[in-house]
């Protein structure tokens, strides 16, 4: 079944610069990625995602690029902000059951003043 | 988009207690559903997964269980609720295995 590893689980960038979290996933048939950002006692919710048809997708600030052949992808956060500081999971949708998403161990991202 | 309803927020039982956590949906028919449980400053550990009515896979053994008596309820249960089954619970929908999940707001419950 597919297996998803996320690096680093703490990544600690003085506001302003750039944050860069990867994952990696096992299952080549794999083709949904998304990215998710939990504030401390809250919910997760989705920021980003990326289908395997294309290599790069932006929003403002936040863009996730996708590498087929080497089966990562990373997630790239601009410009930090204080309100970026949260734990960021990614995920690949399980080809096999087609119903679940297989989630990284999350990423603990501080933006230092 | 959908709405999930977890309640309650927070949740303090002794060892022992049974234990139901309800979720409902709103804005989606035939969704799929999920009960994730989450230690504190890990990751999300799948527990339970629906995708009718009737229909629960487990994914962990323990002393949990789920039923999803409605197409848009799902419910998580314990008989007796153990030390280790504390812990942040959220549950989620998903319309299919490659779209958005969902999350309710989560139950954060401390056995005692």
């Amino acid at each position: 079944g597919e297996n998803v590893e996320q690096h680093p689980s703490t990544l600690s960038v003085q506001e302003g610069d750039s944050a860069v979290i990867k994952c990696t996933y096992s299952d080549s048939a794999s083709n949904y990625f998304p990215w998710y950002k939990q504030e401390l006692g809250k919910r997760p919710q989705l920021i980003i995602d990326i289908r395997s048809n294309v290599g790069e997708k932006k929003d403002q600030r936040i863009a996730v690029t996708l590498n087929k052949t080497a089966k990562h992808f990373s997630l790239h956060i601009t410009e930090t902000q204080p309100e970026d500081s949260a734990v960021y999971f990614c995920a690949a949708n399980d080809p096999d059951s087609n119903y679940q998403l297989i989630w990284g161990a999350g990423t603990k991202l501080i933006i230092k003043p | 988009s959908q709405t999930i309803h977890q309640w309650p927020a927070t949740l303090v039982q002794p060892v022992g207690s049974p234990l139901s956590l309800e979720c409902t949906v709103e804005g989606t028919s035939n969704p799929n559903l999920y009960w994730y449980r989450q230690a504190a400053g890990r990751g999300l550990q799948l527990l339970f997964y629906s995708v009718g009515i009737g229909q629960i896979s487990s994914e962990v053994p323990q002393n949990l269980s789920a039923s999803r008596p409605q197409d848009r309820q799902f419910i998580l249960s314990s008989k007796k609720l153990l030390l280790s089954d504390s812990g942040f619970y959220l549950c989620a929908c998903q319309t299919g295995g490659r779209t958005e999940a969902f999350f309710g707001q989560g139950t954060r419950l401390t056995v005692v």
